[in-house]
């Protein structure tokens, strides 16, 4: 089954507006990374927070990290038509007896302009 | 410094085909690891591969398998092609591995079964 869920499934918002997008995860992680899926660039890597940390930023990104409630959420400000793609959260974790990458399914996320 | 590259990037096979993929991570990235893409389940980790040996494998059955040579560059092959194996494949390399590091990802070979 997938570690990560994202929430929700999919996002409108005009350009300008902030972007919530929400992780839960089930068992314990060292690390939780953000990546972007659009059909023009692939998918991209745009944060890493480590278990220890509870709030990390990068540009207009800002991502925290709830080790306690295994959650983790990423908020795109002023976000522009540029970051429509979809958003998926990756835990690092041992499953089926191997340390593996477990991404969730992704939220989509619509900017209109 | 070149990002992934992955070739080919479409293929269209029919079942029961095998097929082999091709991946070449950025200069001095020595862990690869592959990933399948569909849209029911979403992005699944099938292996990874640090200094020419599988270090960690996903839940897909022996069908799937891979290699990776001295130059880090990596080959995914998929025998007994099923419709299910439809989907994007992706490879991405880092410097140490999965989790610790920010994984580079290829643009993906998109795979048809007939």
């Amino acid at each position: 089954s997938q570690q990560g869920e994202e929430d929700p499934q999919a996002l409108s918002i005009q350009e300008g507006e902030n972007a919530t997008m929400n992780c839960s995860y089930k068992t314990s992680i060292n690390n939780l990374q953000w990546y972007r899926q659009n059909s023009g660039r692939g998918l991209v890597h745009l944060i890493l927070i480590r278990s220890n940390e509870r709030e990390k930023h990068s540009g207009r990104l800002r991502v925290t990290l709830d080790t306690s409630k295994k959650s983790s959420s990423l908020l795109i400000t002023a976000s522009r038509a540029a970051d429509t793609a979809s958003y998926f959260c990756a835990t690092d974790a041992w499953g089926a007896g191997s340390y593996q990458l477990t991404f969730g399914k992704g939220t989509k996320l619509s900017v209109i302009p | 410094k070149a990002g992934v590259t992955q070739t080919p990037r479409y293929l269209i096979k029919t079942r029961g085909q095998q097929v082999t993929l091709s991946c070449s991570p950025i200069s001095g990235h020595r862990s690869v690891s592959w990933y399948q893409q569909t849209p029911g389940q979403g992005l699944q980790f099938l292996f990874e591969y640090f200094s020419e040996t599988q270090r960690n494998k996903g839940n897909f059955p022996g069908r799937f398998s891979g290699r990776q040579f001295s130059n880090s560059r990596s080959e995914m092959n998929v025998s007994t092609l099923e419709l299910g194996d439809s989907a994007l494949y992706l490879c991405a390399s880092s410097l140490n591995g999965v989790g610790d590091n920010e994984q580079f990802f290829g643009p993906g070979t998109r795979l048809t079964v007939l």
